[in-house]
């Protein structure tokens, strides 16, 4: 069975770091065909994409946010682990670690995310 | 900023036929990327709907459809049910702007 579970503050300061852990179990951090990304929702608003790190430890990032995002991983622990720098009240949102599964379809590699983490609401206020 | 759109909300009685459509571009849906559709319901985590324009991952009920034309998308949802009542999102994939993953502005559907 496939689980991914956040983890970190709930409420924030403005310009402090935010550091998200996800712990996933039911899959390796290191197959071949799963990566794990980063998706946010903002109260009332759509979903946003931040970050995506690849099997192969590739990353890749939101570039309006890139300057304050890192994702890393530590498949030792089962662990992925986002860091936002300088937050603003603007960032207060849920975040939600999710599988990402690939495929091909013969023109491009589809990604496409399979799995969700139940999410972890930040707050940032003083 | 979502480059998807799709309508704000839709609505139908139990039993009926209701379509969502995702509106893209020339760098996204009409480029051939794929899309892929999500179901949210409140305080849940989302969960994969629809992958690759039209196939439902197991567990996912055949009254579930998604297809691709052009530079738009659409889930339908037939035999409408009071569980089905949710905040659907699609998803693409762009080229042009700095966001890899690109999903629609939502849509809430109301079972009535």
């Amino acid at each position: 069975q496939v689980t991914l579970k956040e983890s970190g503050p709930v409420l924030v300061r403005p310009t402090e770091t935010l550091t998200l852990t996800c712990t996933v179990s039911g899959f390796s951090l290191n197959d071949g065909k799963m990566d794990v990304s980063w998706i946010r929702q903002p109260p009332g608003k759509a979903l946003e994409w931040l970050a995506h790190i690849f099997s192969n430890d590739e990353e890749s990032y939101r570039t309006s946010l890139k300057t304050r995002l890192t994702i890393s991983k530590d498949i030792s622990k089962s662990q992925v682990v986002l860091t936002l720098t300088n937050m603003d009240p603007a960032d207060t949102a849920t975040y939600y670690c999710v599988r990402t599964a690939y495929y091909d379809s013969g023109t491009y590699y589809n990604y496409y995310f399979d799995y969700w983490g139940q999410g972890t609401l930040v707050t940032v206020s003083s | 900023q979502s480059v998807l759109t799709q309508p704000p909300s839709v609505s139908g009685a139990p039993g009926q036929r209701v379509t969502i459509s995702c509106t893209g571009s020339s760098s996204n849906i009409g480029a051939g990327y794929d899309v892929h559709w999500y179901q949210h319901l409140p305080g849940t985590a989302p969960k994969l709907l629809i992958y690759g324009n039209n196939n439902r991952p197991s567990g996912v009920p055949d009254r579930f459809s998604g297809s691709k034309s052009g530079t738009s998308a659409s889930l339908a949802i037939t035999g409408l049910q009071a569980e089905d009542e949710a905040e659907y999102y699609c998803q693409s994939y762009d080229s042009s702007v700095n966001v890899l993953y690109v999903f629609g502005t939502g849509t809430k559907v109301t079972v009535l």
